[in-house]
């Protein structure tokens, strides 16, 4: 069974860092794009990034990018995503995911629970 | 960026009824659309992908169609279970865009 735990939010000032963990299991981390897709309280969702398979094509939200990295480390079955400079039009909950099929980009079948990160003085 | 526009924003419908949402891309998209179901307090699930196809588990009451700009989702009878936030999103291109979402309710 595919399970995606992700970990690292919380409450945060602005203009600090953070970075978000996302443990997979239960498919072959390695050959599948990931994603994280945020949503803020009570909006809809929005794609934040995503990275290829082998690290090879990575992509960011223009309201991210510049101040958001995602990596990814295959070996740990972990996805990272580390978020500097951060705004309040950043709090959202983080979700990690996997794209439905191998080496694609064509839509995500599995989320993870979703981890909060709250930015506010 | 491509934008998603659904409609309606809401519906509200008796169980048995037949709901039809739809999802506008501003440019086309072929057929690279995704349907996900979110009910409160819950990660997204994916409904179809690439317009047509059923994702695994996903009951038969579900459809997609459309190719191009326009596309729908149908519920071909409406249960309760089904009460939740529908949203489309394209994947065309990045920046991925999902539409607005779609409130679906029990009348």
């Amino acid at each position: 069974e595919v399970h995606l735990v992700e970990s690292g939010g919380g409450l945060v000032q602005p203009g600090r860092s953070l970075r978000l963990s996302c443990a997979a299991s239960g498919f072959i981390f390695h050959d599948y794009t990931m994603y994280w897709v945020r949503q803020a309280p009570g909006q809809g969702l929005e794609w934040v990034s995503h990275i290829s398979w082998n690290s090879g094509a990575i992509g960011y939200a223009d309201s991210v990018k510049g101040r958001f990295t995602i990596s990814r480390d295959n070996a740990k079955n972990s996805l990272y995503l580390e978020m500097n400079s951060l705004r309040g039009e950043d709090t959202a909950l983080y979700y990690c995911a996997k794209d439905v099929n191998t080496g694609s980009y064509h839509g995500i079948d599995y989320w993870g629970q979703g981890t909060l990160v709250t930015v506010s003085s | 960026d491509i934008q998603m526009t659904q409609s309606p924003s809401s519906v509200s419908a008796s169980v048995g009824d037949r709901v039809t949402i739809t999802c506008r891309a501003s440019q086309g998209i072929n057929t690279w659309l995704a349907w996900y179901q979110q009910k409160p307090g819950k990660a997204p699930k994916l409904l179809i992908y690439v317009a047509s196809s059923l994702q695994s588990g996903v009951p038969s009451r579900f459809s997609g169609s459309g190719s191009g700009t326009d596309f729908t989702l149908t519920i071909s009878s409406l249960q309760p279970e089904d009460i939740a936030t529908y949203y489309c999103q394209q994947a065309q291109s990045f920046p991925w865009t999902f539409g607005q979402g779609t409130k679906v309710a029990i009348k």
